[in-house]
């Protein structure tokens, strides 16, 4: 089964503060691993996938295999990153499996 | 860039009504996806088609839905007898099956059923 936990339902930093967002996963072979940012009610934005190991807005996510993690990271928060965001797994072919999302609230 | 399209936007429905959500996938794509998103939930995968069949699909996806590609271009999600439970944004994914790391959403369909 294909299982992935992000712990904090809500997390508030201060503009200029570092970022990290947390998601673990279970999956039994090789998972692609994707964070997806979900403004005020809008469509679901891929922020970056493992694979392609790009930086997007500022953020980066490392996979570590064997905590089994792909957490989400920025040295200097911004107002503009408040939003949810959601780790996601997918083994190909199959269905993506979402986490519970992670409000992200900025306080200027 | 190729995107996934979804029509209606928003959809208003009385309890009892029957409603299709429409999604036109990427042209060359051969996977098809519905995925809800309850109000303040995550996002839940309800099935996938391949081939003309369902391929897989949640214990969500019961006898009130089904999905349908009746011609080369749309891909469709119907309800038959809507519940207030249904209320949800409905996200149509589409996937090439080859040559492509990711699923492809639509911007989403707004279910509100009354």
């Amino acid at each position: 089964a294909q299982r992935v936990t992000q712990p904090e339902k809500l997390l508030s930093v201060f503009k200029g503060a570092p970022v990290e967002l947390k998601c673990n996963y279970s999956y039994s072979g090789s998972p692609e691993l994707f964070w997806y940012v979900q403004y005020s009610r809008q469509r679901l934005q891929l922020l970056l996938r493992h694979i392609s190991r790009e930086s997007i807005k500022g953020f980066t996510a490392d996979l570590n295999k064997g905590e089994t993690s792909f957490h989400l990271k920025k040295p200097f928060a911004q107002e503009e990153d408040s939003a949810m965001y959601y780790c996601a797994l997918w083994g190909g072919y199959q269905k993506v499996t979402f986490g519970t999302g992670t409000k992200l609230q900025v306080i200027p | 860039e190729p995107e996934v399209t979804q029509t209606p936007s928003h959809q208003v429905t009385q309890m009892g009504q029957e409603v299709i959500l429409r999604c036109v996938p990427i042209s060359n794509h051969l996977y098809f996806y519905w995925y809800r998103q309850i109000l303040g939930q995550k996002v839940e995968f309800l099935v996938s088609f391949y081939n003309n069949e369902i391929s897989e699909k949640s214990e969500i996806f019961d006898d009130q839905f089904s999905v349908e590609r009746p011609d080369g271009s749309n891909f469709t999600l119907k309800i038959r007898s809507t519940k207030l439970e249904d209320s949800a944004m409905y996200f149509c994914a589409s996937w090439p099956g080859t040559g492509a790391y990711e699923q492809y959403f639509g911007p989403g369909t707004r279910l509100t059923v009354t």
